[in-house]
């Protein structure tokens, strides 16, 4: 089981780049990491999701080193509506479950 | 694609009532939904695993007599809080996976706000 862990908080000013990392030093060898957006009273939303090296899609971008034992997810030129909390997670082999961590606590100021 | 639909999406009942929870998977066949509940300031804590056609699997502590599951279809899961008590008050959040393969990632339902008086 791949615990996670995050920071508990991050300020940033809107326009900004925003990097979050998460540990997963015990991640196995078939699982992939997933990165989550929760807005208050909502469910977590699917942000991206990657296995090694870079991932990108329209809204951020996944870096994972070579030991994938950490990731770092980016959000560029971050805006208002981009405060929220960032989960990560480890896992998807077959039916293996999920854990969140505590997430991290994105704010963004104007 | 990959929608996920939680009904309610709140619930306000006396104690002692069973309160009844739906999660949808829209536009794909989930063979796994999980079930989350998350009280407030907190992170998600996982409650069950439900697979389809066979009886969900409960994480220590959570009572299963209590919390029933069930998953009848490719598309449907629901969770029956039974004689449900002010302490059973939280966040209910259901997700669903497109498959087992390692890269399918779970979509969460918008979660359900259930209020025991």
């Amino acid at each position: 089981l791949a615990k996670t862990t995050q920071p508990i908080s991050m300020d940033s000013y809107e326009g900004q780049e925003v990097n979050i990392t998460c540990s997963h030093n015990n991640i196995a060898t078939n699982d992939y990491i997933t990165w989550y957006q929760q807005f208050p009273s909502q469910g977590p939303r699917f942000i991206i999701q990657g296995y090694k090296t870079k991932v990108t899609n329209e809204v951020a971008s996944l870096f994972i080193p070579a030991d994938r034992k950490s990731s770092t997810l980016s959000l560029p030129r971050v805006s208002l509506s981009d405060t929220a909390v960032y989960y990560c997670l480890v896992g998807g082999n077959n039916f293996n479950k999920f854990y969140f961590g505590s997430g991290t606590k994105l704010n963004v100021k104007p | 694609g990959a929608v996920v639909s939680q009904h309610p999406s709140w619930v306000i009942c006396k104690s002692g009532t069973s309160v009844k929870i739906e999660c949808r998977s829209l536009d794909f066949q989930a063979t796994t939904m999980f079930w989350y509940r998350q009280f407030p300031k907190q992170s998600l804590m996982l409650m069950a695993t439900s697979n389809e056609g066979s009886k969900a699997t409960y994480e220590q502590g959570v009572e299963k007599d209590k919390f029933l599951i069930n998953h009848a279809s490719l598309t449907l899961s629901t969770l029956t809080v039974t004689s449900a008590h002010p302490e059973d008050s939280s966040f209910y959040i259901c997700s669903a996976r497109n498959g087992t393969r390692n890269n399918q990632p779970q979509h969460f339902g918008d979660g359900t706000r259930l209020s025991i008086l």
